[in-house]
């Protein structure tokens, strides 16, 4: 157990609607990365908040948005979903970041039909 | 971005045999990390090597670093059928503006009892 929690491990929802996962960060990591799994594009870096401020962005969508909250917990918001959105969707967290080591939260399945 | 490749994609060997996979990247690190994934569920950090460092150990892991050839090597001594599972390796570089981890598409190990 890494530590690291996400809600739900499941999601099904249809294209066009919108949902939101929620990640609680191991206690006392600052920093809280969202990626992005699917079988086509593999593992991606989607972006990155350090202390409730983002601090970088890889490949996210225009559609996908995130935040972390003064509690430190993190949520992933997609919205205009796609078939192409159905992938695993991982948060991890450190303690700041870069050269520390990443703890993977188990994952959110989302399908979309 | 700083990705990592593994090779080979994908290797088959029987229980308690070693088992041997490779990273190579592109750019100077800060540190190497390798993850394990089991199907379909959060990755896992194995070990963490930083670029000063040539060879790291924990349990049945040996982790080599190589940076005049840009390489690093995973190796699992005395396999076992838990062993089964995705291993990825993932450079990590300071200057890169992201401290997301980019990994590549994993080594897929199987043991065979």
């Amino acid at each position: 157990d890494s530590g690291v929690t996400q809600t739900p491990k499941h999601l099904i929802t249809a294209t066009g609607q919108r949902v939101t996962l929620r990640c609680s960060p191991r206690s006392g990591d600052l920093s809280v990365y969202w990626y992005q799994q699917s079988l086509d594009q593999g593992l991606q870096f989607l972006i990155q908040y350090y202390n409730g401020e983002e601090r970088a962005k890889g490949n996210i969508l225009e559609r996908f948005s995130a935040q972390q909250f003064p509690d430190l917990h993190s949520e992933l918001n997609l919205s205009s979903l796609e078939l192409g959105d159905s992938a695993l969707y991982f948060c991890a967290s450190s303690l700041a970041g870069g050269t520390e080591t990443q703890y993977f939260g188990p994952g959110t399945r989302l399908l979309v039909l | 971005s700083q990705q990592g490749e593994e090779d080979p994609q994908a290797l088959s060997i029987q229980e308690g045999e070693n088992a041997t996979m490779n990273c190579s990247y592109k750019t100077s690190i800060n540190n190497l990390q390798w993850y394990r994934q089991n199907s379909g569920r959060g990755l896992v950090h194995l070990i963490l090597i930083r670029s000063n460092e040539r060879e790291k150990h924990s349990g049945r892991l040996r982790v080599t670093l190589d940076t005049s050839k840009k390489s690093s090597s995973l190796l699992i001594t005395a396999s076992r059928a838990a062993d089964t599972a995705s291993y990825f390796c993932a450079p990590y570089y300071s200057g890169g503006g992201a401290d997301g981890l980019t990994f590549g598409k994993g080594t897929h190990l199987i043991i065979q009892p």
